[in-house]
């Protein structure tokens, strides 16, 4: 089942903006990673916030955790053409195995 | 080697045949992971394993059978596939499956299977 609920659905942006995507979620959970995927390609993982931490930072990366709205939202910084690509957050927590599930993603196209 | 590998890239098969998806890690990983996405779709668990024990089967139908050889090979065996199963399989690997929560994932670049 699907954990985590992404929003937008679909970005698109011009080149030097800031992007901002955002992820909602069901159950607590013990950590909350967020993922790249470009088209038919494997998941890279970017960045993982524990439910302890409320902001990190990588690179043009900031990520933000409110466990008390259960969100998290990834802003990506001064984009650029390659940052295109599919986005995914993921969440523990909803299983018993407390695998990983992934949200909906959010379609980022970046206009050179 | 931050590597995991899969092969093949592209696959497409029938009906009828049998056929094998293969996975390969050399990090030393205890964990590792099927993974199936359909197009503009998130990944959906299939099957985990731990330290080459299944752990975890989502009931995902027994046409797909996975098998852990090693600690660095992990299989999907396909068999009487239908055209709905058509797909990327994804394969994934971790250090191990924590008690305190997931760690990263590193993912393989898949397997695109068409099923005619």
């Amino acid at each position: 089942s699907q954990q985590g609920e992404e929003d937008p659905q679909a970005l698109s942006i011009q080149e030097g903006e800031n992007a901002t995507m955002n992820c909602s979620y069901k159950t607590s959970i013990n950590n909350l990673q967020w993922y790249r995927q470009n088209s038919g390609r494997g998941l890279v993982h970017l960045i993982l916030i524990r439910s302890n931490e409320r902001e990190k930072h990588s690179g043009r990366l900031r990520v933000t955790l409110d466990t008390s709205k259960k969100s998290s939202s990834l802003l990506i910084t001064a984009s650029r053409a390659a940052d295109t690509a599919s986005y995914f957050c993921a969440t523990d927590g909803n299983n018993a195995g407390n695998m990983l599930t992934f949200g909906g993603g959010t379609r980022l196209m970046v206009k050179p | 080697d931050t590597e995991v590998t899969q092969t093949p890239k592209h696959l497409v098969m029938g009906m009828t045949n049998k056929k094998s998806l293969k996975c390969e890690q050399h990090m030393g990983h205890r964990a590792m992971y099927w993974y199936k996405q359909k197009a503009k779709k998130p990944p959906e668990l299939m099957f985990v394993y731990s330290y080459e024990k299944l752990s975890i089967n989502e009931s995902v139908p027994s046409r797909f059978s996975p098998e852990c050889p090693n600690s660095s090979l992990l299989n999907l065996h396909l068999h009487a596939l239908q055209p709905e199963d058509s797909a990327l399989y994804l394969c994934a690997s971790s250090q191990e499956l924590g008690g305190g929560g997931m760690e990263k994932l590193f993912f393989g670049s898949g397997t695109q299977l068409s099923v005619l």
